[in-house]
């Protein structure tokens, strides 16, 4: 069965360091996501792409998050400087198309520890 | 922004009894998704649903639609231990997927 592929599985840094997160969506995918899951709740958008373009980063901090996404194909997310509250699972999603009925597919994360 | 509300935050219950949980919004959404997540794992989808009052069936999984699409709850029937882990609820309109907080199960043989 087709997968997201995340690495690293697990990442820890020290804060005020740079942290970068890759991921290759399904084959095929046009949509690809990146959540923010922090301990004890639900997975929260950071960003969303349509190829190779950012369909919405409203909830994105930009003066230290930044996501791109090249080819359209595989996709990395940023930190620079990570700070203490960063520490989350960063979770890649893909689908066919940007509507629910085409179904996302989580890949299985980043858990990142800023110490 | 949209903020989904969903209960129990935990349940402990015994391998056999029936388990319920639910969502609901102060905002509308065109689809409800329920998911589960082990731990150190992404979410897997379970069940979704696409129409108002629409209820649907996944092997011991029933989930339902709410008539004003503001809700949805989630049925499992006869658990049993593989069914621990946390549950998501999940809304989705205009290219805009908000999750609850989730629901921790925890099943006793």
């Amino acid at each position: 069965e087709a997968e997201v592929a995340q690495s690293p599985r697990y990442k820890i840094t020290e804060k005020s360091q740079a942290v970068a997160f890759w991921c290759d969506p399904i084959s095929g995918h046009a949509t690809l996501y990146w959540y923010r899951q922090i301990l004890g709740q639900g997975p929260e958008l950071l960003v969303q792409f349509q190829d190779e373009s950012v369909v919405d980063d409203s909830q994105l901090p930009k003066d230290r998050f930044s996501a791109e996404r090249l080819k359209g194909v595989d996709s990395t997310l940023k930190i620079q400087p990570a700070e203490l509250g960063d520490s989350a699972m960063y979770l890649c999603a893909s689908s066919l198309g940007a509507g629910a009925n085409y179904g996302y597919t989580f890949g299985s994360g980043t858990r990142l520890t800023v110490v | 922004g949209q903020q989904l509300n969903q209960s129990p935050q935990s349940m402990f219950i015994q391998e056999g009894e029936d388990v319920s949980m639910n969502c609901t919004s102060s905002s509308i959404f065109n689809t409800w998704l329920w998911y589960k997540q082990d731990p150190g794992e992404g979410p897997v989808l379970l069940i979704a649903l696409y129409k108002a009052g629409e209820l649907t069936s996944n092997g011991r999984l029933t989930a339902q639609f709410g008539i004003t699409r503001k809700d949805s709850f989630l049925n499992i029937s006869a658990s049993i231990p593989s069914d621990v882990g946390i549950y998501f609820c999940a809304g989705h309109s205009n290219n805009d997927m908000r999750f609850g907080a989730g629901t921790r199960l925890t099943v006793k043989p």
